[in-house]
């Protein structure tokens, strides 16, 4: 089974600092996604990332920022946390010769900045 | 721009009926997978059905299974047999055309009334 695992389930940050969020998979996945999930707005594409040290801006990239250093791990970066990046925050990863482009999730970081 | 349509924010089943969650999509893509996620209250997100737009026939797994019309780029989940297990939020995903990337819609809550 894939196993997808973010660094941490809740996160409490104060504003202005610099958050990292984790995300690591193990089964040799090209593509990884952030998303972040909000009520209402349903799952809204942050980055994603299709190779190492490759990445491409989603739908609402303004504020983040992401690295992909290795295969298996895909970091969401805040620079400087602002209180309307309080949200839930997704990592998914899929494998780029699977057709059916299926992903597979985390279990998500609720954030909370103050 | 939203290409994933779910027009029933929140939804209630009595326990044991059938329920069924509308979803409308758009894509450019000529073959092409659908999805429906499910997303527990314990937030893991989990794949419920998969359907290839190719195929013709509906797909079912156990108590889940689709309405899928092509034509009019309808895609509708249907719960038979609802379970308090089912209770969840549900996400219908369809791939906007182009690249590696699924858009997802704003979810529908469903609730399972005992």
């Amino acid at each position: 089974d894939v196993k997808v695992t973010q660094s941490s389930r809740y996160l409490v940050k104060r504003t202005g600092e610099k958050v990292f969020l984790e995300c690591v998979q193990d089964m040799d996945h090209e593509n990884m996604f952030w998303y972040r999930q909000d009520p209402g707005l349903g799952l809204r594409l942050i980055y994603f990332s299709y190779d190492v040290k490759m990445k491409e801006k989603g739908d609402i990239p303004e504020g983040y920022s992401v690295s992909r250093e290795k295969k298996e791990r895909f970091s969401l970066i805040l620079e400087s946390a602002s209180t309307n990046q309080t949200s839930m925050y997704l990592c998914a990863s899929s494998l780029t010769s699977d057709s059916r482009l299926e992903q597979y999730f985390g279990p998500g970081t609720r954030l909370t900045v103050t | 721009a939203q290409t994933v349509t779910q027009s029933q924010p929140e939804m209630s089943v009595q326990e044991a009926e059938t329920v069924t969650l509308s979803c409308t999509y758009d894509t450019s893509e000529s073959d092409y997978y659908l999805f429906w996620y499910k997303q527990p209250p314990s937030r893991q997100m989990i794949l419920v059905i998969r359907q290839e737009a190719y195929k013709q026939q509906n797909a079912t797994e156990n108590r889940f299974s689709v309405n899928f019309q092509k034509a009019a780029k309808s895609f509708s989940l249907k719960i038979s047999d609802s379970q308090l297990g089912d209770a969840a939020m549900y996400f219908c995903a369809s791939p906007p055309g182009g690249n590696e990337k699924l858009t997802f819609g704003t979810g529908t809550r469903l609730t399972i009334i005992p």
